[in-house]
């Protein structure tokens, strides 16, 4: 069975510092590992992924999150927030059938 | 590429109607679809996933009687919340995938508010 721990459900930082959302999994099977992106009230964004290959996976809007396999985690960074990055960020982990399976999410709000 | 729209957005009904919510894959072809319920300031909680032309398989605690899936085609998938009451106001997002390379990736669509008075 698969899980995702999202650790802090509300982080605010400043605009123009770093963003860290930190997202750990548990999985039976190889994970292929998301990082989605929520506003309020609309569906869901694809930042990134991890299926294989390279640790390092690069999304849009300037994130990027790391694959530690033996942390058993997929933290998403960005190095200088931006206003526009206020939203509900998901992480999740799929299992052989492709379901998703989320974390709790993390609220991130911005300060001027 | 890969859009995902659902219809309506929002809608208010009812208590003890019943409500269609309509899932399509507006640039490709949909082999499964995915529907999810979203409370208030919490996570996605799968619901059921649809294979095209085959029976929807539920997810544990979700009422197949009250929650009827139609994949019927390659493009649209259907959830009708039947006899709908006030406990199953909600969000709810579908998404889509195909099969090949992306398979592990789901497209989500913009989702639907259901309020049921």
């Amino acid at each position: 069975a698969q899980s995702v721990t999202q650790l802090g459900s509300h982080v605010s930082v400043s605009e123009g510092a770093l963003v860290l959302l930190r997202c750990n999994y548990s999985s039976s099977v190889p994970p292929y590992l998301f990082w989605y992106v929520q506003y309020p009230n609309q569906g869901l964004q694809l930042l990134l992924k991890y299926t294989t290959g390279a640790t390092l996976v690069k999304g849009i809007n300037g994130f990027e999150a790391e694959f530690k396999k033996s942390e058993t985690s997929f933290h998403l960074t960005k190095p200088s927030a931006h206003m526009s990055d206020a939203a509900e960020y998901f992480c999740a982990v799929s299992d052989a059938d492709y379901k998703l399976s989320f974390g709790a999410g993390t609220t991130v709000t911005v300060r001027a | 590429g890969a859009v995902v729209s659902q219809h309506p957005s929002w809608v208010i009904c009812k208590s003890g109607t019943s409500v269609k919510i309509e899932c399509r894959s507006l640039d490709f072809q949909a082999t499964t679809m995915f529907w999810y319920r979203q409370f208030p300031k919490q996570s996605l909680m799968l619901m059921a996933t649809s294979n095209e032309g085959s029976k929807a398989t539920y997810e544990q605690g979700v009422e197949k009687d009250k929650f009827l899936i139609n994949h019927a085609s390659l493009t649209l998938s259907t959830l009708t919340v039947t006899s709908a009451h006030p406990e199953d106001s909600s969000f709810y997002i579908c998404s889509a995938s195909f099969r090949g390379p992306e398979s592990a990736s789901q497209y989500f669509g913009p989702g639907t508010r259901l309020t049921v008075l």
